[in-house]
C-alpha cells in the first residue's frame, strides 16, 4: 500500500511558467515532507523540506505548500527554467526512515 | 568532502554469481541506507542503519545483506544474483534516521 503517492509520472511546461507538482499521503504520523530531484545518471539531491507545523516554505524559486487536512503538498517552481527538467520525488517521514513517492517527470520546453 | 561515494559505478553478473557493493560517507552521519530504484517505482528502502552496529529491513530486503562496517561504511551484498536484481542502487546517508538524506551517484547492476 503506497503511503506516498505522486500521482502524474510526468508533466510538461512552458519555460517561465508556473511548474506545479503534487504529492499525496496516507499516513497521519508522516511530520516532516522532502523534495528531491533527480538528473539521469545521477543520485537524487534534496531540494527542499517543511515541517508539519507549518503551512508553506520557499526558497528562491521553489515553494513547497502543506494541506494536512487534505494529507497533501505541492511543489511550486516559478519561473520555470530547462535546467529544471528532471525526476522530482516527494518523500515524508514521521518516526520512520523517509518514504518516497514514485516521481514526476517535469519536462520544462523552451 | 566527497560526501556520499559508492563502487562500483557499473557492474554486470552472471546469474548465481555474488558481489558485493560498497558505500561511503565523510559527513559523520549516523544513518545509512540503501535504496533500488526501478522504471516506474520510485525509490525502494531495501536496508537501512539507524546506528552503527544496527541494521534493519526495509521495503524489499529479499535477496540482499547489508553490513554496517563502521560508522563511515555500509556495504550490501548480493549472495545468489537473480535477473530481478538488474536496477539502480543508491547509497544515502543522514544524521539520523528520520531527517534529510544525502545520496550517493548510484551503481547500475545488470543481472544476465
Amino acid at each position: 500500500d503506497q503511503q506516498v503517492k505522486q500521482n502524474s509520472p510526468s508533466l510538461s511546461v512552458q519555460e517561465g511558467r508556473i511548474s506545479i507538482l503534487n504529492c499525496d499521503y496516507t499516513n497521519s504520523m508522516f511530520d516532516y515532507f522532502l523534495w528531491y530531484k533527480k538528473y539521469p545518471a545521477e543520485g537524487p539531491t534534496f531540494l527542499i523540506s517543511i515541517s508539519s507545523i507549518k503551512d508553506k516554505n520557499e526558497d528562491g524559486r521553489f515553494t513547497v505548500f502543506l494541506n494536512k487536512s487534505a494529507k497533501h503538498l505541492s511543489l511550486h517552481i516559478v519561473p520555470s527554467q530547462p535546467g529544471d527538467s528532471a525526476v522530482y520525488f516527494c518523500a515524508a517521514s514521521g518516526y520512520t526512515p523517509l518514504v518516497f513517492g514514485k516521481g514526476t517527470r517535469l519536462s520544462v520546453i523552451a | 568532502n566527497a560526501g556520499v561515494t559508492q563502487t562500483p559505478k557499473f557492474q554486470v553478473l552472471k546469474t548465481g554469481q555474488s558481489m558485493t557493493l560498497q558505500c561511503a560517507q565523510d559527513m559523520n552521519h549516523n544513518s545509512m541506507y540503501w535504496y533500488r530504484q526501478d522504471p516506474g517505482m520510485g525509490l525502494r528502502l531495501i536496508y537501512y542503519s539507524a546506528s552503527e552496529g544496527t541494521t534493519d529491513k526495509g521495503e524489499v530486503p529479499n535477496g540482499y545483506n547489508v553490513s554496517r562496517l563502521n560508522k563511515r561504511e555500509f556495504s550490501l551484498r548480493l549472495e545468489s544474483a537473480a535477473p530481478s536484481q538488474t536496477s539502480v542502487y543508491f547509497c544515502a546517508s543522514s544524521v539520523d534516521w528520520v531527517g534529510e538524506q544525502f545520496f550517493g551517484p548510484g551503481t547500475r547492476l545488470t543481472v544476465l
